[in-house]
């Protein structure tokens, strides 16, 4: 089947302007996840939903930064009043409900946001 | 909260040799999960190998084998018969098992170049 897909691959915004990316996950999957990965760098882990219910949203930067899920599969990653620093690549990453084990992440394309 | 560190920024082999990246991390956790990610150049994340930390035996993926050292905290990643495909970034990863969001805490990353 389908993987995740993420949209738009590229976003160039300008500074102030209100963006909003888009995650699509692989069909049936519970947990979603949001990822910032700057250039150079790791990804670092932004928020958490599983089903509809965003359980963390401890990475998530500022509260320019929004996460929604609302009906449990497709989710939207919104931020406000764009800063230079939001320059970066957001990944989604989706993951089945198993009885056990880690649950394997399965990762999108990434949006790459560039700020100006 | 938990680190990890990947302290070779990059590393180059001949094809076919065999090539070891280091990954060490902190945590007061007993119990999580470690993982290897590769994420080839312009191309989305994916899984390459996965080690339960309660398990004492090191995981093995074909050519791909973990050397897990609980007490030291290290977990590398040897890749044997080293293939052009293998050329990526290689991301070592950390999940706790319990009480958390299953979220993934990831190191810098390594870049593996393998020349024909």
């Amino acid at each position: 089947g389908a993987g995740v897909s993420q949209s738009p691959r590229y976003k160039v915004a300008k500074r102030g302007q209100d963006v909003a990316l888009r995650c699509d996950p692989i069909s049936g999957h519970v947990s979603l996840f949001w990822y910032q990965q700057a250039l150079g760098q790791g990804p670092e882990f932004l928020t958490y939903f599983q089903n509809e219910a965003q359980l963390d949203k401890s990475g998530l930067p500022s509260d320019r930064f929004f996460a929604e899920r609302p009906e449990g599969s497709v989710s939207t990653l919104k931020i406000q009043r764009t800063q230079q620093e939001d320059s970066a690549v957001y990944l989604c990453a989706s993951s089945p409900m198993t009885r056990q084990g880690a649950r394997e992440q399965f990762f999108g394309p990434g949006t790459r946001l560039t700020v100006l | 909260a938990q680190t990890v560190t990947q302290s070779q920024p990059e590393m180059s082999v001949q094809e076919a040799e065999t090539v070891t990246l280091s990954c060490t991390y902190d945590t007061s956790e007993s119990n999580y999960y470690l993982f290897w990610y590769k994420q080839p150049p312009s191309r989305q994340m994916i899984l390459v190998i996965r080690q339960e930390a309660y398990k004492q035996q090191n995981a093995t993926e074909n050519r791909f084998s973990v050397n897990f050292q609980k007490a030291a905290k290290s977990f590398s990643l040897k890749i044997s018969d080293s293939q052009l495909g293998d050329t990526a970034m290689y991301f070592c990863a950390f999940m706790k098992t319990q009480g958390g969001s299953e979220k993934l805490v990831f190191g810098k990353g390594m870049k593996l170049t393998v020349n024909p």
